[in-house]
């Protein structure tokens, strides 16, 4: 069972640039949730994908947005980035079954560094 | 919207307990989860509770009560490799997961 995947690991762009992040899912799960995490702060929700539509968005503008694709497989998308931005993205996979809360499993991240 | 509360930082002595405490106030509950992350690596899950009570596994055990809006992370005989933050987080009832700020716990000898 593969887990789940991120590229690439380490990023530097400069302000103003857009930047795609992908994640390949854990196999079977057919949910991917992105994640914020700032340095010395927990992860902060994105959004959430679940067959191929968005279910679900944090607190962040529209710059940030989001694809699935049919095999769950996901990208991140920010434009115009901002010195802010720089921070370790996360991906997690989970199934979505009926209402019931699932385990989310982590990616490794990608760490963005806006200069 | 979500507010999820916890400290930021303990330090514990290998071998003591050390209780890692976390409130929440949430729009929409599914359950609570407990993460732990070691600097520089991914999150690995813990712990889940929706029901109120104690779930206990091996040297860690998670307390809810949902009347409360309370949660608390037991550990058990501290070991040095426990050192990492340990995150606590509410999902709602669309399965999205909200973190609160983690907290560092340092294990001294």
């Amino acid at each position: 069972e593969t887990g789940v995947t991120q590229s690439p690991t380490h990023l530097i762009k400069t302000r103003g640039q857009q930047v795609t992040l992908r994640c390949s899912s854990q196999s079977g799960h057919n949910t991917v949730s992105w994640y914020q995490q700032a340095l010395g702060q927990g992860p902060q929700f994105i959004f959430q994908y679940y067959r191929e539509e968005e279910n679900g968005r944090g607190n962040f503008p529209p710059r940030f947005s989001g694809l699935q694709f049919p095999n769950y497989s996901s990208e991140l998308n920010v434009n115009a980035l901002e010195l802010d931005d720089s921070a370790l993205y996360l991906c997690a996979s989970s199934t979505s079954s009926g209402g019931a809360a699932n385990e989310q499993f982590f990616g490794p991240g990608t760490r963005l560094t806006v200069l | 919207g979500q507010n999820i509360d916890q400290p930021t930082e303990m330090t514990a002595t290998e071998g003591a307990i050390v209780q890692i405490n976390c409130t929440y106030q949430t729009s929409g509950f599914n359950g609570l989860f407990w993460y732990q992350q070691h600097a520089g690596e991914a999150p690995t899950f813990l712990s889940y509770n929706v029901l109120d009570g104690l779930e206990e596994k091996g040297r860690f055990s998670s307390f809810l009560s949902r009347s409360k809006g309370y949660s608390y992370l037991l550990l058990k005989e501290l070991q040095m490799k426990d050192s990492a933050s340990y995150l606590c987080a509410v999902i709602n009832g669309a399965n999205n997961l909200f973190f609160g700020t983690g907290t560092r716990l340092t294990v001294i000898p």
